[in-house]
């Protein structure tokens, strides 16, 4: 069965850093190409990014670009958002999702964590 | 402002069908497929539709989906309480990224 448990959200001041973790199981991490897709509150889906299943191709939205760093320790199962200089907008729900293929340049998440919590306020 | 299209809101009667469209550009659902994801209300969304037209084990027949052009639909038939929920459409776009609609919020009458 595969699982997605997502950590690390929490208040943050405005310009401040959190880390978010998504733990994988239950298929072959390193296969597959992973993403995070977030929800400020009320509102729609926003995708924020998608590593490779090796690591070596990211993709940002332009909304965290140069803020945000995804990356993977395939050794681990472990998926990461590192999210510098946050803004009171980047507040929401950041849920990582399973990419059905190894290719980053794909809309198909097969599978979502239950989402954690990013807090971004004074 | 969502690159893709949708009606933010649709109904309908249970057992009726109920349509929802998506409106994208030639870079995005004009030369990708779309999938269609489920959120009920306080979960994480859901993979519903795949690859325009097909459905992931586990999904009832009665979730369509199809795709012309630049727009695709979801189709809903045989309406029920349970079907109450946000449906949003997605696609990659040429120029490097996941697009999403900005969510239909479906209600069962």
């Amino acid at each position: 069965e595969v699982q997605l448990v997502e950590s690390g959200g929490g208040l943050v001041q405005p310009g401040g850093s959190l880390r978010l973790s998504c733990a994988a199981s239950g298929f072959t991490f390193n296969i597959y190409a992973m993403s995070w897709v977030r929800q400020a509150p009320g509102k729609g889906l926003e995708w924020v990014s998608t590593i490779s299943g090796s690591g070596g191709g990211t993709f940002y939205a332009g909304s965290v670009k140069g803020r945000f760093t995804i990356s993977r320790d395939n050794s681990k199962n472990t998926l990461y958002l590192q999210m510098n200089s946050l803004r009171a907008e980047d507040t929401a729900v950041f849920y990582c999702a399973k990419v059905r293929s190894s290719s980053t340049g794909s809309s198909h998440f097969e599978y979502w964590g239950q989402g954690t919590l990013v807090t971004v306020s004074s | 402002q969502s690159v893709l299209t949708q009606p933010p809101s649709a109904s309908g009667t249970p057992g009726q069908r109920v349509t929802i469209s998506c409106s994208g550009r030639s870079s995005n659902i004009g030369s990708n497929t779309v999938n269609w994801y489920q959120q009920l209300p306080g979960t994480a969304p859901k993979l519903l539709i795949y690859s325009n037209d097909q459905r992931p084990s586990g999904v009832p027949d009665r979730f369509s989906g199809s795709k012309s052009g630049t727009s695709a639909s979801l189709a809903i038939s045989g309406l029920q309480s349970e079907d109450e929920a946000d449906y949003y459409c997605a696609a990659w776009d040429d120029s490097l990224k996941v697009v999403f609609g900005g969510g239909t919020k479906l209600t069962v009458l």
